[in-house]
């Protein structure tokens, strides 16, 4: 139980372009969704978090007109990178917490995105 | 200073070795921890959480020590397969239950 299926797994864009994100939790309502990103050799770094109905909440330095949180229902949240460019290149990660114990975390497999 | 930070790697051990991490986190209403392995280019996935009192699952025994805002894990007689990155995550009361996580330490085991 407790899956998120994010998607895609991999794209390759081109600068300037938007590209959108999904993670979709199959079978709970996810009320929280974090996003995370990971540079090579690197740990996670939260990007944002996003609760169902309202507006995200981003960590001190991330563009919030660059990387674009909905999360319009209990089920899908959604990450939009907008003119992207090479250093946004990095594995975008969404973990939602379900209902389910003091330790309900479920990730994504990860998105690996190479903007050229 | 990072909010929870880990040993510096790559730890290279033989199979059958003990290998210990360390991590310690700066943040003292931290209320959960927990140590998530992450292969490469895959989601992070959950190893175990980690108890004031320690506890252990099968060849691995985690440890935290709240006083010094420590927390520990032993890897007894490594296999193979357990070669990954092991990150170090806390998770604080006070800031909407977001996970923060350790850079990670890798871990190689060899034949």
């Amino acid at each position: 139980g407790a899956v998120v299926s994010q998607h895609p797994s991999w794209v390759i864009c081109k600068s300037g372009t938007s590209v959108k994100i999904e993670c979709r939790s199959l079978d709970f309502q996810a009320t929280t969704m974090f996003w995370y990103r990971q540079f090579p050799k690197q740990s996670l770094m939260l990007m944002a978090t996003s609760n169902e109905g309202s507006k995200a909440t981003y960590e001190q330095g991330v563009e919030k007109d660059k990387f674009l949180i909905n999360h319009a229902s209990l089920t899908l949240s959604t990450l939009t990178v907008t003119s992207a460019h090479p250093e946004d290149s990095s594995f975008y990660i969404c973990s939602a917490r379900y209902i389910g114990g003091d330790y309900g975390y479920t990730f994504g497999s990860g998105t690996r995105l190479t903007v050229v | 200073r990072k909010e929870v930070e880990q040993d510096p790697g790559p730890f290279n051990v033989p199979e059958g070795a003990t290998v210990a991490f360390n991590c310690t986190y700066s943040n003292s209403a931290s209320q959960s921890f927990f140590w998530y392995r992450q292969d490469c280019r895959k989601e992070p996935k959950l190893l175990m959480s980690v108890y004031s009192s320690g506890n252990e699952d099968g060849r691995f025994t985690a440890q935290l020590n709240r006083a010094s805002q420590y927390i520990s894990l032993l890897i007894r007689d490594s296999k193979l397969s357990d070669s990954a990155t092991y990150l170090c995550v806390v998770r604080s009361g006070n800031q909407g239950g977001k996970l923060i996580f350790g850079q990670g330490t890798e871990l190689s085991v060899k034949p």
